[in-house]
């Protein structure tokens, strides 16, 4: 099993512009979320999904839109990018959300936008 | 123990020794809590969990304890290791399904 894959790893963007982080799971979990992670903070939720056609929105929403038409993927979309969102992104998914059930993260995906 | 800020806090320890990685958590409710380890350009990883219901547990090298009166948790790692080095954080799980991330504490491993 790969586990959670994000794609890309490293992405420079400019202002205004738009993107989709991608992130995909091959554990069958129905629990995914996006995070941010900004120097000197801790994991900051963006939006989750709890299964397939629901999605809903996290701690810090704006600027970023998704959509989880399948159990397996969960993108991530930069509608119109800011230097605000220079960040590192991190995909994660759980079983459930049950308590023990433990959230797994890909491997981030760096995003600096000029 | 956590901070808000631009700087984590570190924590310094010799090879060998014990370390001890605090955090303080938020809501009282909360009856879930995750440890994870990052290693630098690297995802969070599972170091071990605990449940409101106990006050400890153990795994392999490392310890869980949590003080629901301070609502305070501590992650105990022995005979540190250098590939322990990496940024360690608490994770607990309040009200709804989301769990809330502390800022983290790094911990260097001096040889």
């Amino acid at each position: 099993n790969a586990g959670v894959t994000q794609t890309p790893k490293f992405q420079v963007l400019k202002t205004g512009q738009s993107m989709t982080l991608q992130c995909a799971q091959d554990m069958n979990h129905e629990y995914m979320s996006w995070y941010r992670q900004d120097p000197g903070m801790g994991l900051r939720l963006i939006h989750y999904s709890v299964g397939a056609g629901i999605t809903d929105q996290g701690e810090v929403p704006n600027g970023y839109n998704v959509s989880r038409s399948t159990t397996e993927d969960f993108p991530l979309r930069l509608l119109s990018a800011a230097p605000s969102q220079t960040s590192v992104y991190f995909c994660a998914s759980r079983y459930g959300t049950d308590t023990g059930n433990t959230i797994y993260f890909g491997e981030g995906s760096w995003l600096t936008v000029v | 123990g956590e901070s808000v800020g631009l700087h984590l806090p570190t924590l310094s320890v010799q090879e060998g020794d014990n370390s001890i990685i605090n955090c303080a958590y938020s809501n009282s409710a909360s009856d879930y809590f995750i440890w994870y380890k990052q290693e630098s350009g690297k995802g969070p990883q599972f170091i071990i969990d605990i449940r409101s219901n106990m006050d400890k547990r153990q795994g392999q090298r490392v310890t869980v304890l949590l003080n629901k009166t301070v609502k305070h948790l501590s992650l105990q790692i022995a005979a540190t290791q250098p590939g322990d080095s990496a940024v360690y954080f608490c994770a607990e799980r309040g009200n709804g399904q989301n769990f809330v991330f502390g800022p983290g504490t790094r911990l260097s491993v001096l040889p």
